[in-house]
């Protein structure tokens, strides 16, 4: 009975290559996030969408492509990849696009070496 | 600067404290004011929020704003080691859905 989950949990990875992390929520919400947490445990918003289109899209490298196939997952495709996107990456969910509740999953620790 | 500010911590008390835990903020358009509670290698959960000025309880739980200082605090009464954990202050501007978070006070309460 997950309400957001993430794969994978972690993920671990050379410099350059391309990776993917999958998020899915099965609370109906209509709007979904990713989320950066450096190693301070800053959080800091990347992306939002609501219904499957894009709402914020923060000053992300284009490194960066969120996908939502539907209304509930969201994918993060990371091209490229450098050290300095080593981070826990969060997936979130809320009912409505305006709303101080967000649900989040538990995060894909990713290490780029 | 950032927009939220947050004592990183470490704070250590003994089981039974009461604490304090604060941010302050820049952007006098943020109307909503919330506080989440991250445990280690989870994702973070809603503990309450407010809006605008003023105090709200929720069990040992009390958040209170001063919008005038741009002050936030969290009190926790009676605290126990379950609340360890890293308290994250947040707040958003009237319509919009984009949070904006302090870095995280890690709170360890000891037996």
């Amino acid at each position: 009975d997950t309400a957001v989950s993430q794969t994978p949990k972690y993920l671990v990875t050379q410099m350059g290559n391309d990776k993917s992390i999958k998020c899915e929520q099965n609370l109906g919400h209509d709007t979904m996030y990713w989320y950066k947490q450096d190693s301070k445990k800053f959080l800091k918003i990347m992306f939002s969408y609501n219904n499957k289109e894009l709402i914020i899209n923060e000053t992300v490298p284009n490194r960066f492509s969120p996908k939502s196939p539907d209304k509930a997952h969201l994918n993060l495709h990371i091209n490229s990849l450098e050290l300095g996107d080593s981070a826990v990456y969060f997936c979130a969910s809320s009912q409505a696009r305006v709303d101080n509740e967000q649900f989040f999953g538990p995060g894909t620790r990713l290490t780029v070496l | 600067q950032k927009e939220v500010e947050q004592d990183p911590g470490p704070l250590s008390v003994p089981e039974g404290a009461i604490v304090s835990l604060n941010c302050t903020y820049s952007n006098s358009a943020f109307q909503y004011f919330m506080w989440y509670r991250q445990y280690s290698r989870k994702g973070p959960e809603l503990l309450m929020y407010t809006y605008s000025s003023g105090n709200k309880e929720d069990g040992r739980f009390t958040a209170q704003v001063d919008k005038s200082s741009k002050y936030i605090s969290l009190f926790i009464r009676d605290s126990q080691p379950s609340d360890s954990a890293t308290y994250l202050c947040a707040s958003r501007s009237y319509n919009t859905d984009k949070l904006i978070f302090g870095t995280g006070t890690r709170l360890q309460v000891f037996p």
